[in-house]
């Protein structure tokens, strides 16, 4: 998707071991978004963005963190995986806020 | 957070039918309701969007329909073609954030 990566885009692990997940944008938007969608509940928000440092807790963040260092870098990180957290990840951006957001093509985690 | 009911989780139409999707939403203070369609492998992509002030929005062969009083709204295809086959998410916001449906998979058989 244009003006928006995730990686990587498939990865294994092992159960306890720490994982991140980058999100990189090159369209300068404020707002920056983790959700991971797995079958039969859609897409879940993990952890969100309004601004460099600043950042926020959404439905499902236990287990995980993230860190905004500067405005096209959102990280997310798990610091200890889980076979629970087996999900695809999606990021997402947007200009103003919930309006309009632009998704990243995901990153698929398997935690074996 | 706040809940976005969608219905149905599956539907299977032939080509030429018209399709709706259904949702509901909790939060009385959200005010945007956007639909994306997820193909296979990729990530949602925005479709159509309304807002609170207004009850109907048309884009071609896509409408979507807002009742703010009872908290639904709801996604019309007319025309079906085998290329809309794919997967449907409702939205509402809540703060900055977007809450989505479980999604609709819709399937057009020729």
């Amino acid at each position: 998707d244009a003006g928006i990566t995730q990686s990587p885009r498939h990865k294994v692990t092992e159960t306890g071991t720490p994982v991140t997940l980058r999100c990189h944008q090159t369209e300068n938007h404020r707002y920056m978004y983790w959700y991971r969608q797995d079958p039969g509940h859609g897409l879940r928000l993990i952890h969100y963005s309004y601004g460099v440092k600043d950042t926020d807790k959404g439905e499902v963040s236990d287990g995980y963190s993230v860190s905004r260092s500067k405005t096209e870098d959102f990280l997310l990180t798990l610091e200890s995986a889980t076979s629970s957290q087996t999900s695809v990840y999606f990021c997402a951006i947007s200009l103003q806020g919930f309006d309009g957001y632009t998704f990243g093509s995901g990153t698929r985690l398997t935690v074996v | 957070g706040e809940n976005v009911e969608q219905h149905p989780s599956t539907l299977s139409v032939q080509e030429g039918d018209s399709a709706v999707i259904k949702c509901t939403y909790s939060d009385s203070a959200s005010n945007y309701f956007p639909w994306y369609k997820q193909e296979l492998g990729k990530g949602p992509q925005l479709i159509i969007d309304i807002r609170s002030n207004v009850g109907e929005k048309k884009d071609q062969r896509i409408a979507v329909t807002l009742n703010k009083t009872a908290k639904h709204f709801s996604l019309h295809i007319t025309e079906t073609q085998p290329e809309d086959s794919a997967v449907y998410f409702c939205a509402s916001n809540s703060g900055y954030a977007l809450n989505f449906g479980k999604g609709t998979s819709l399937l057009v058989t020729p």
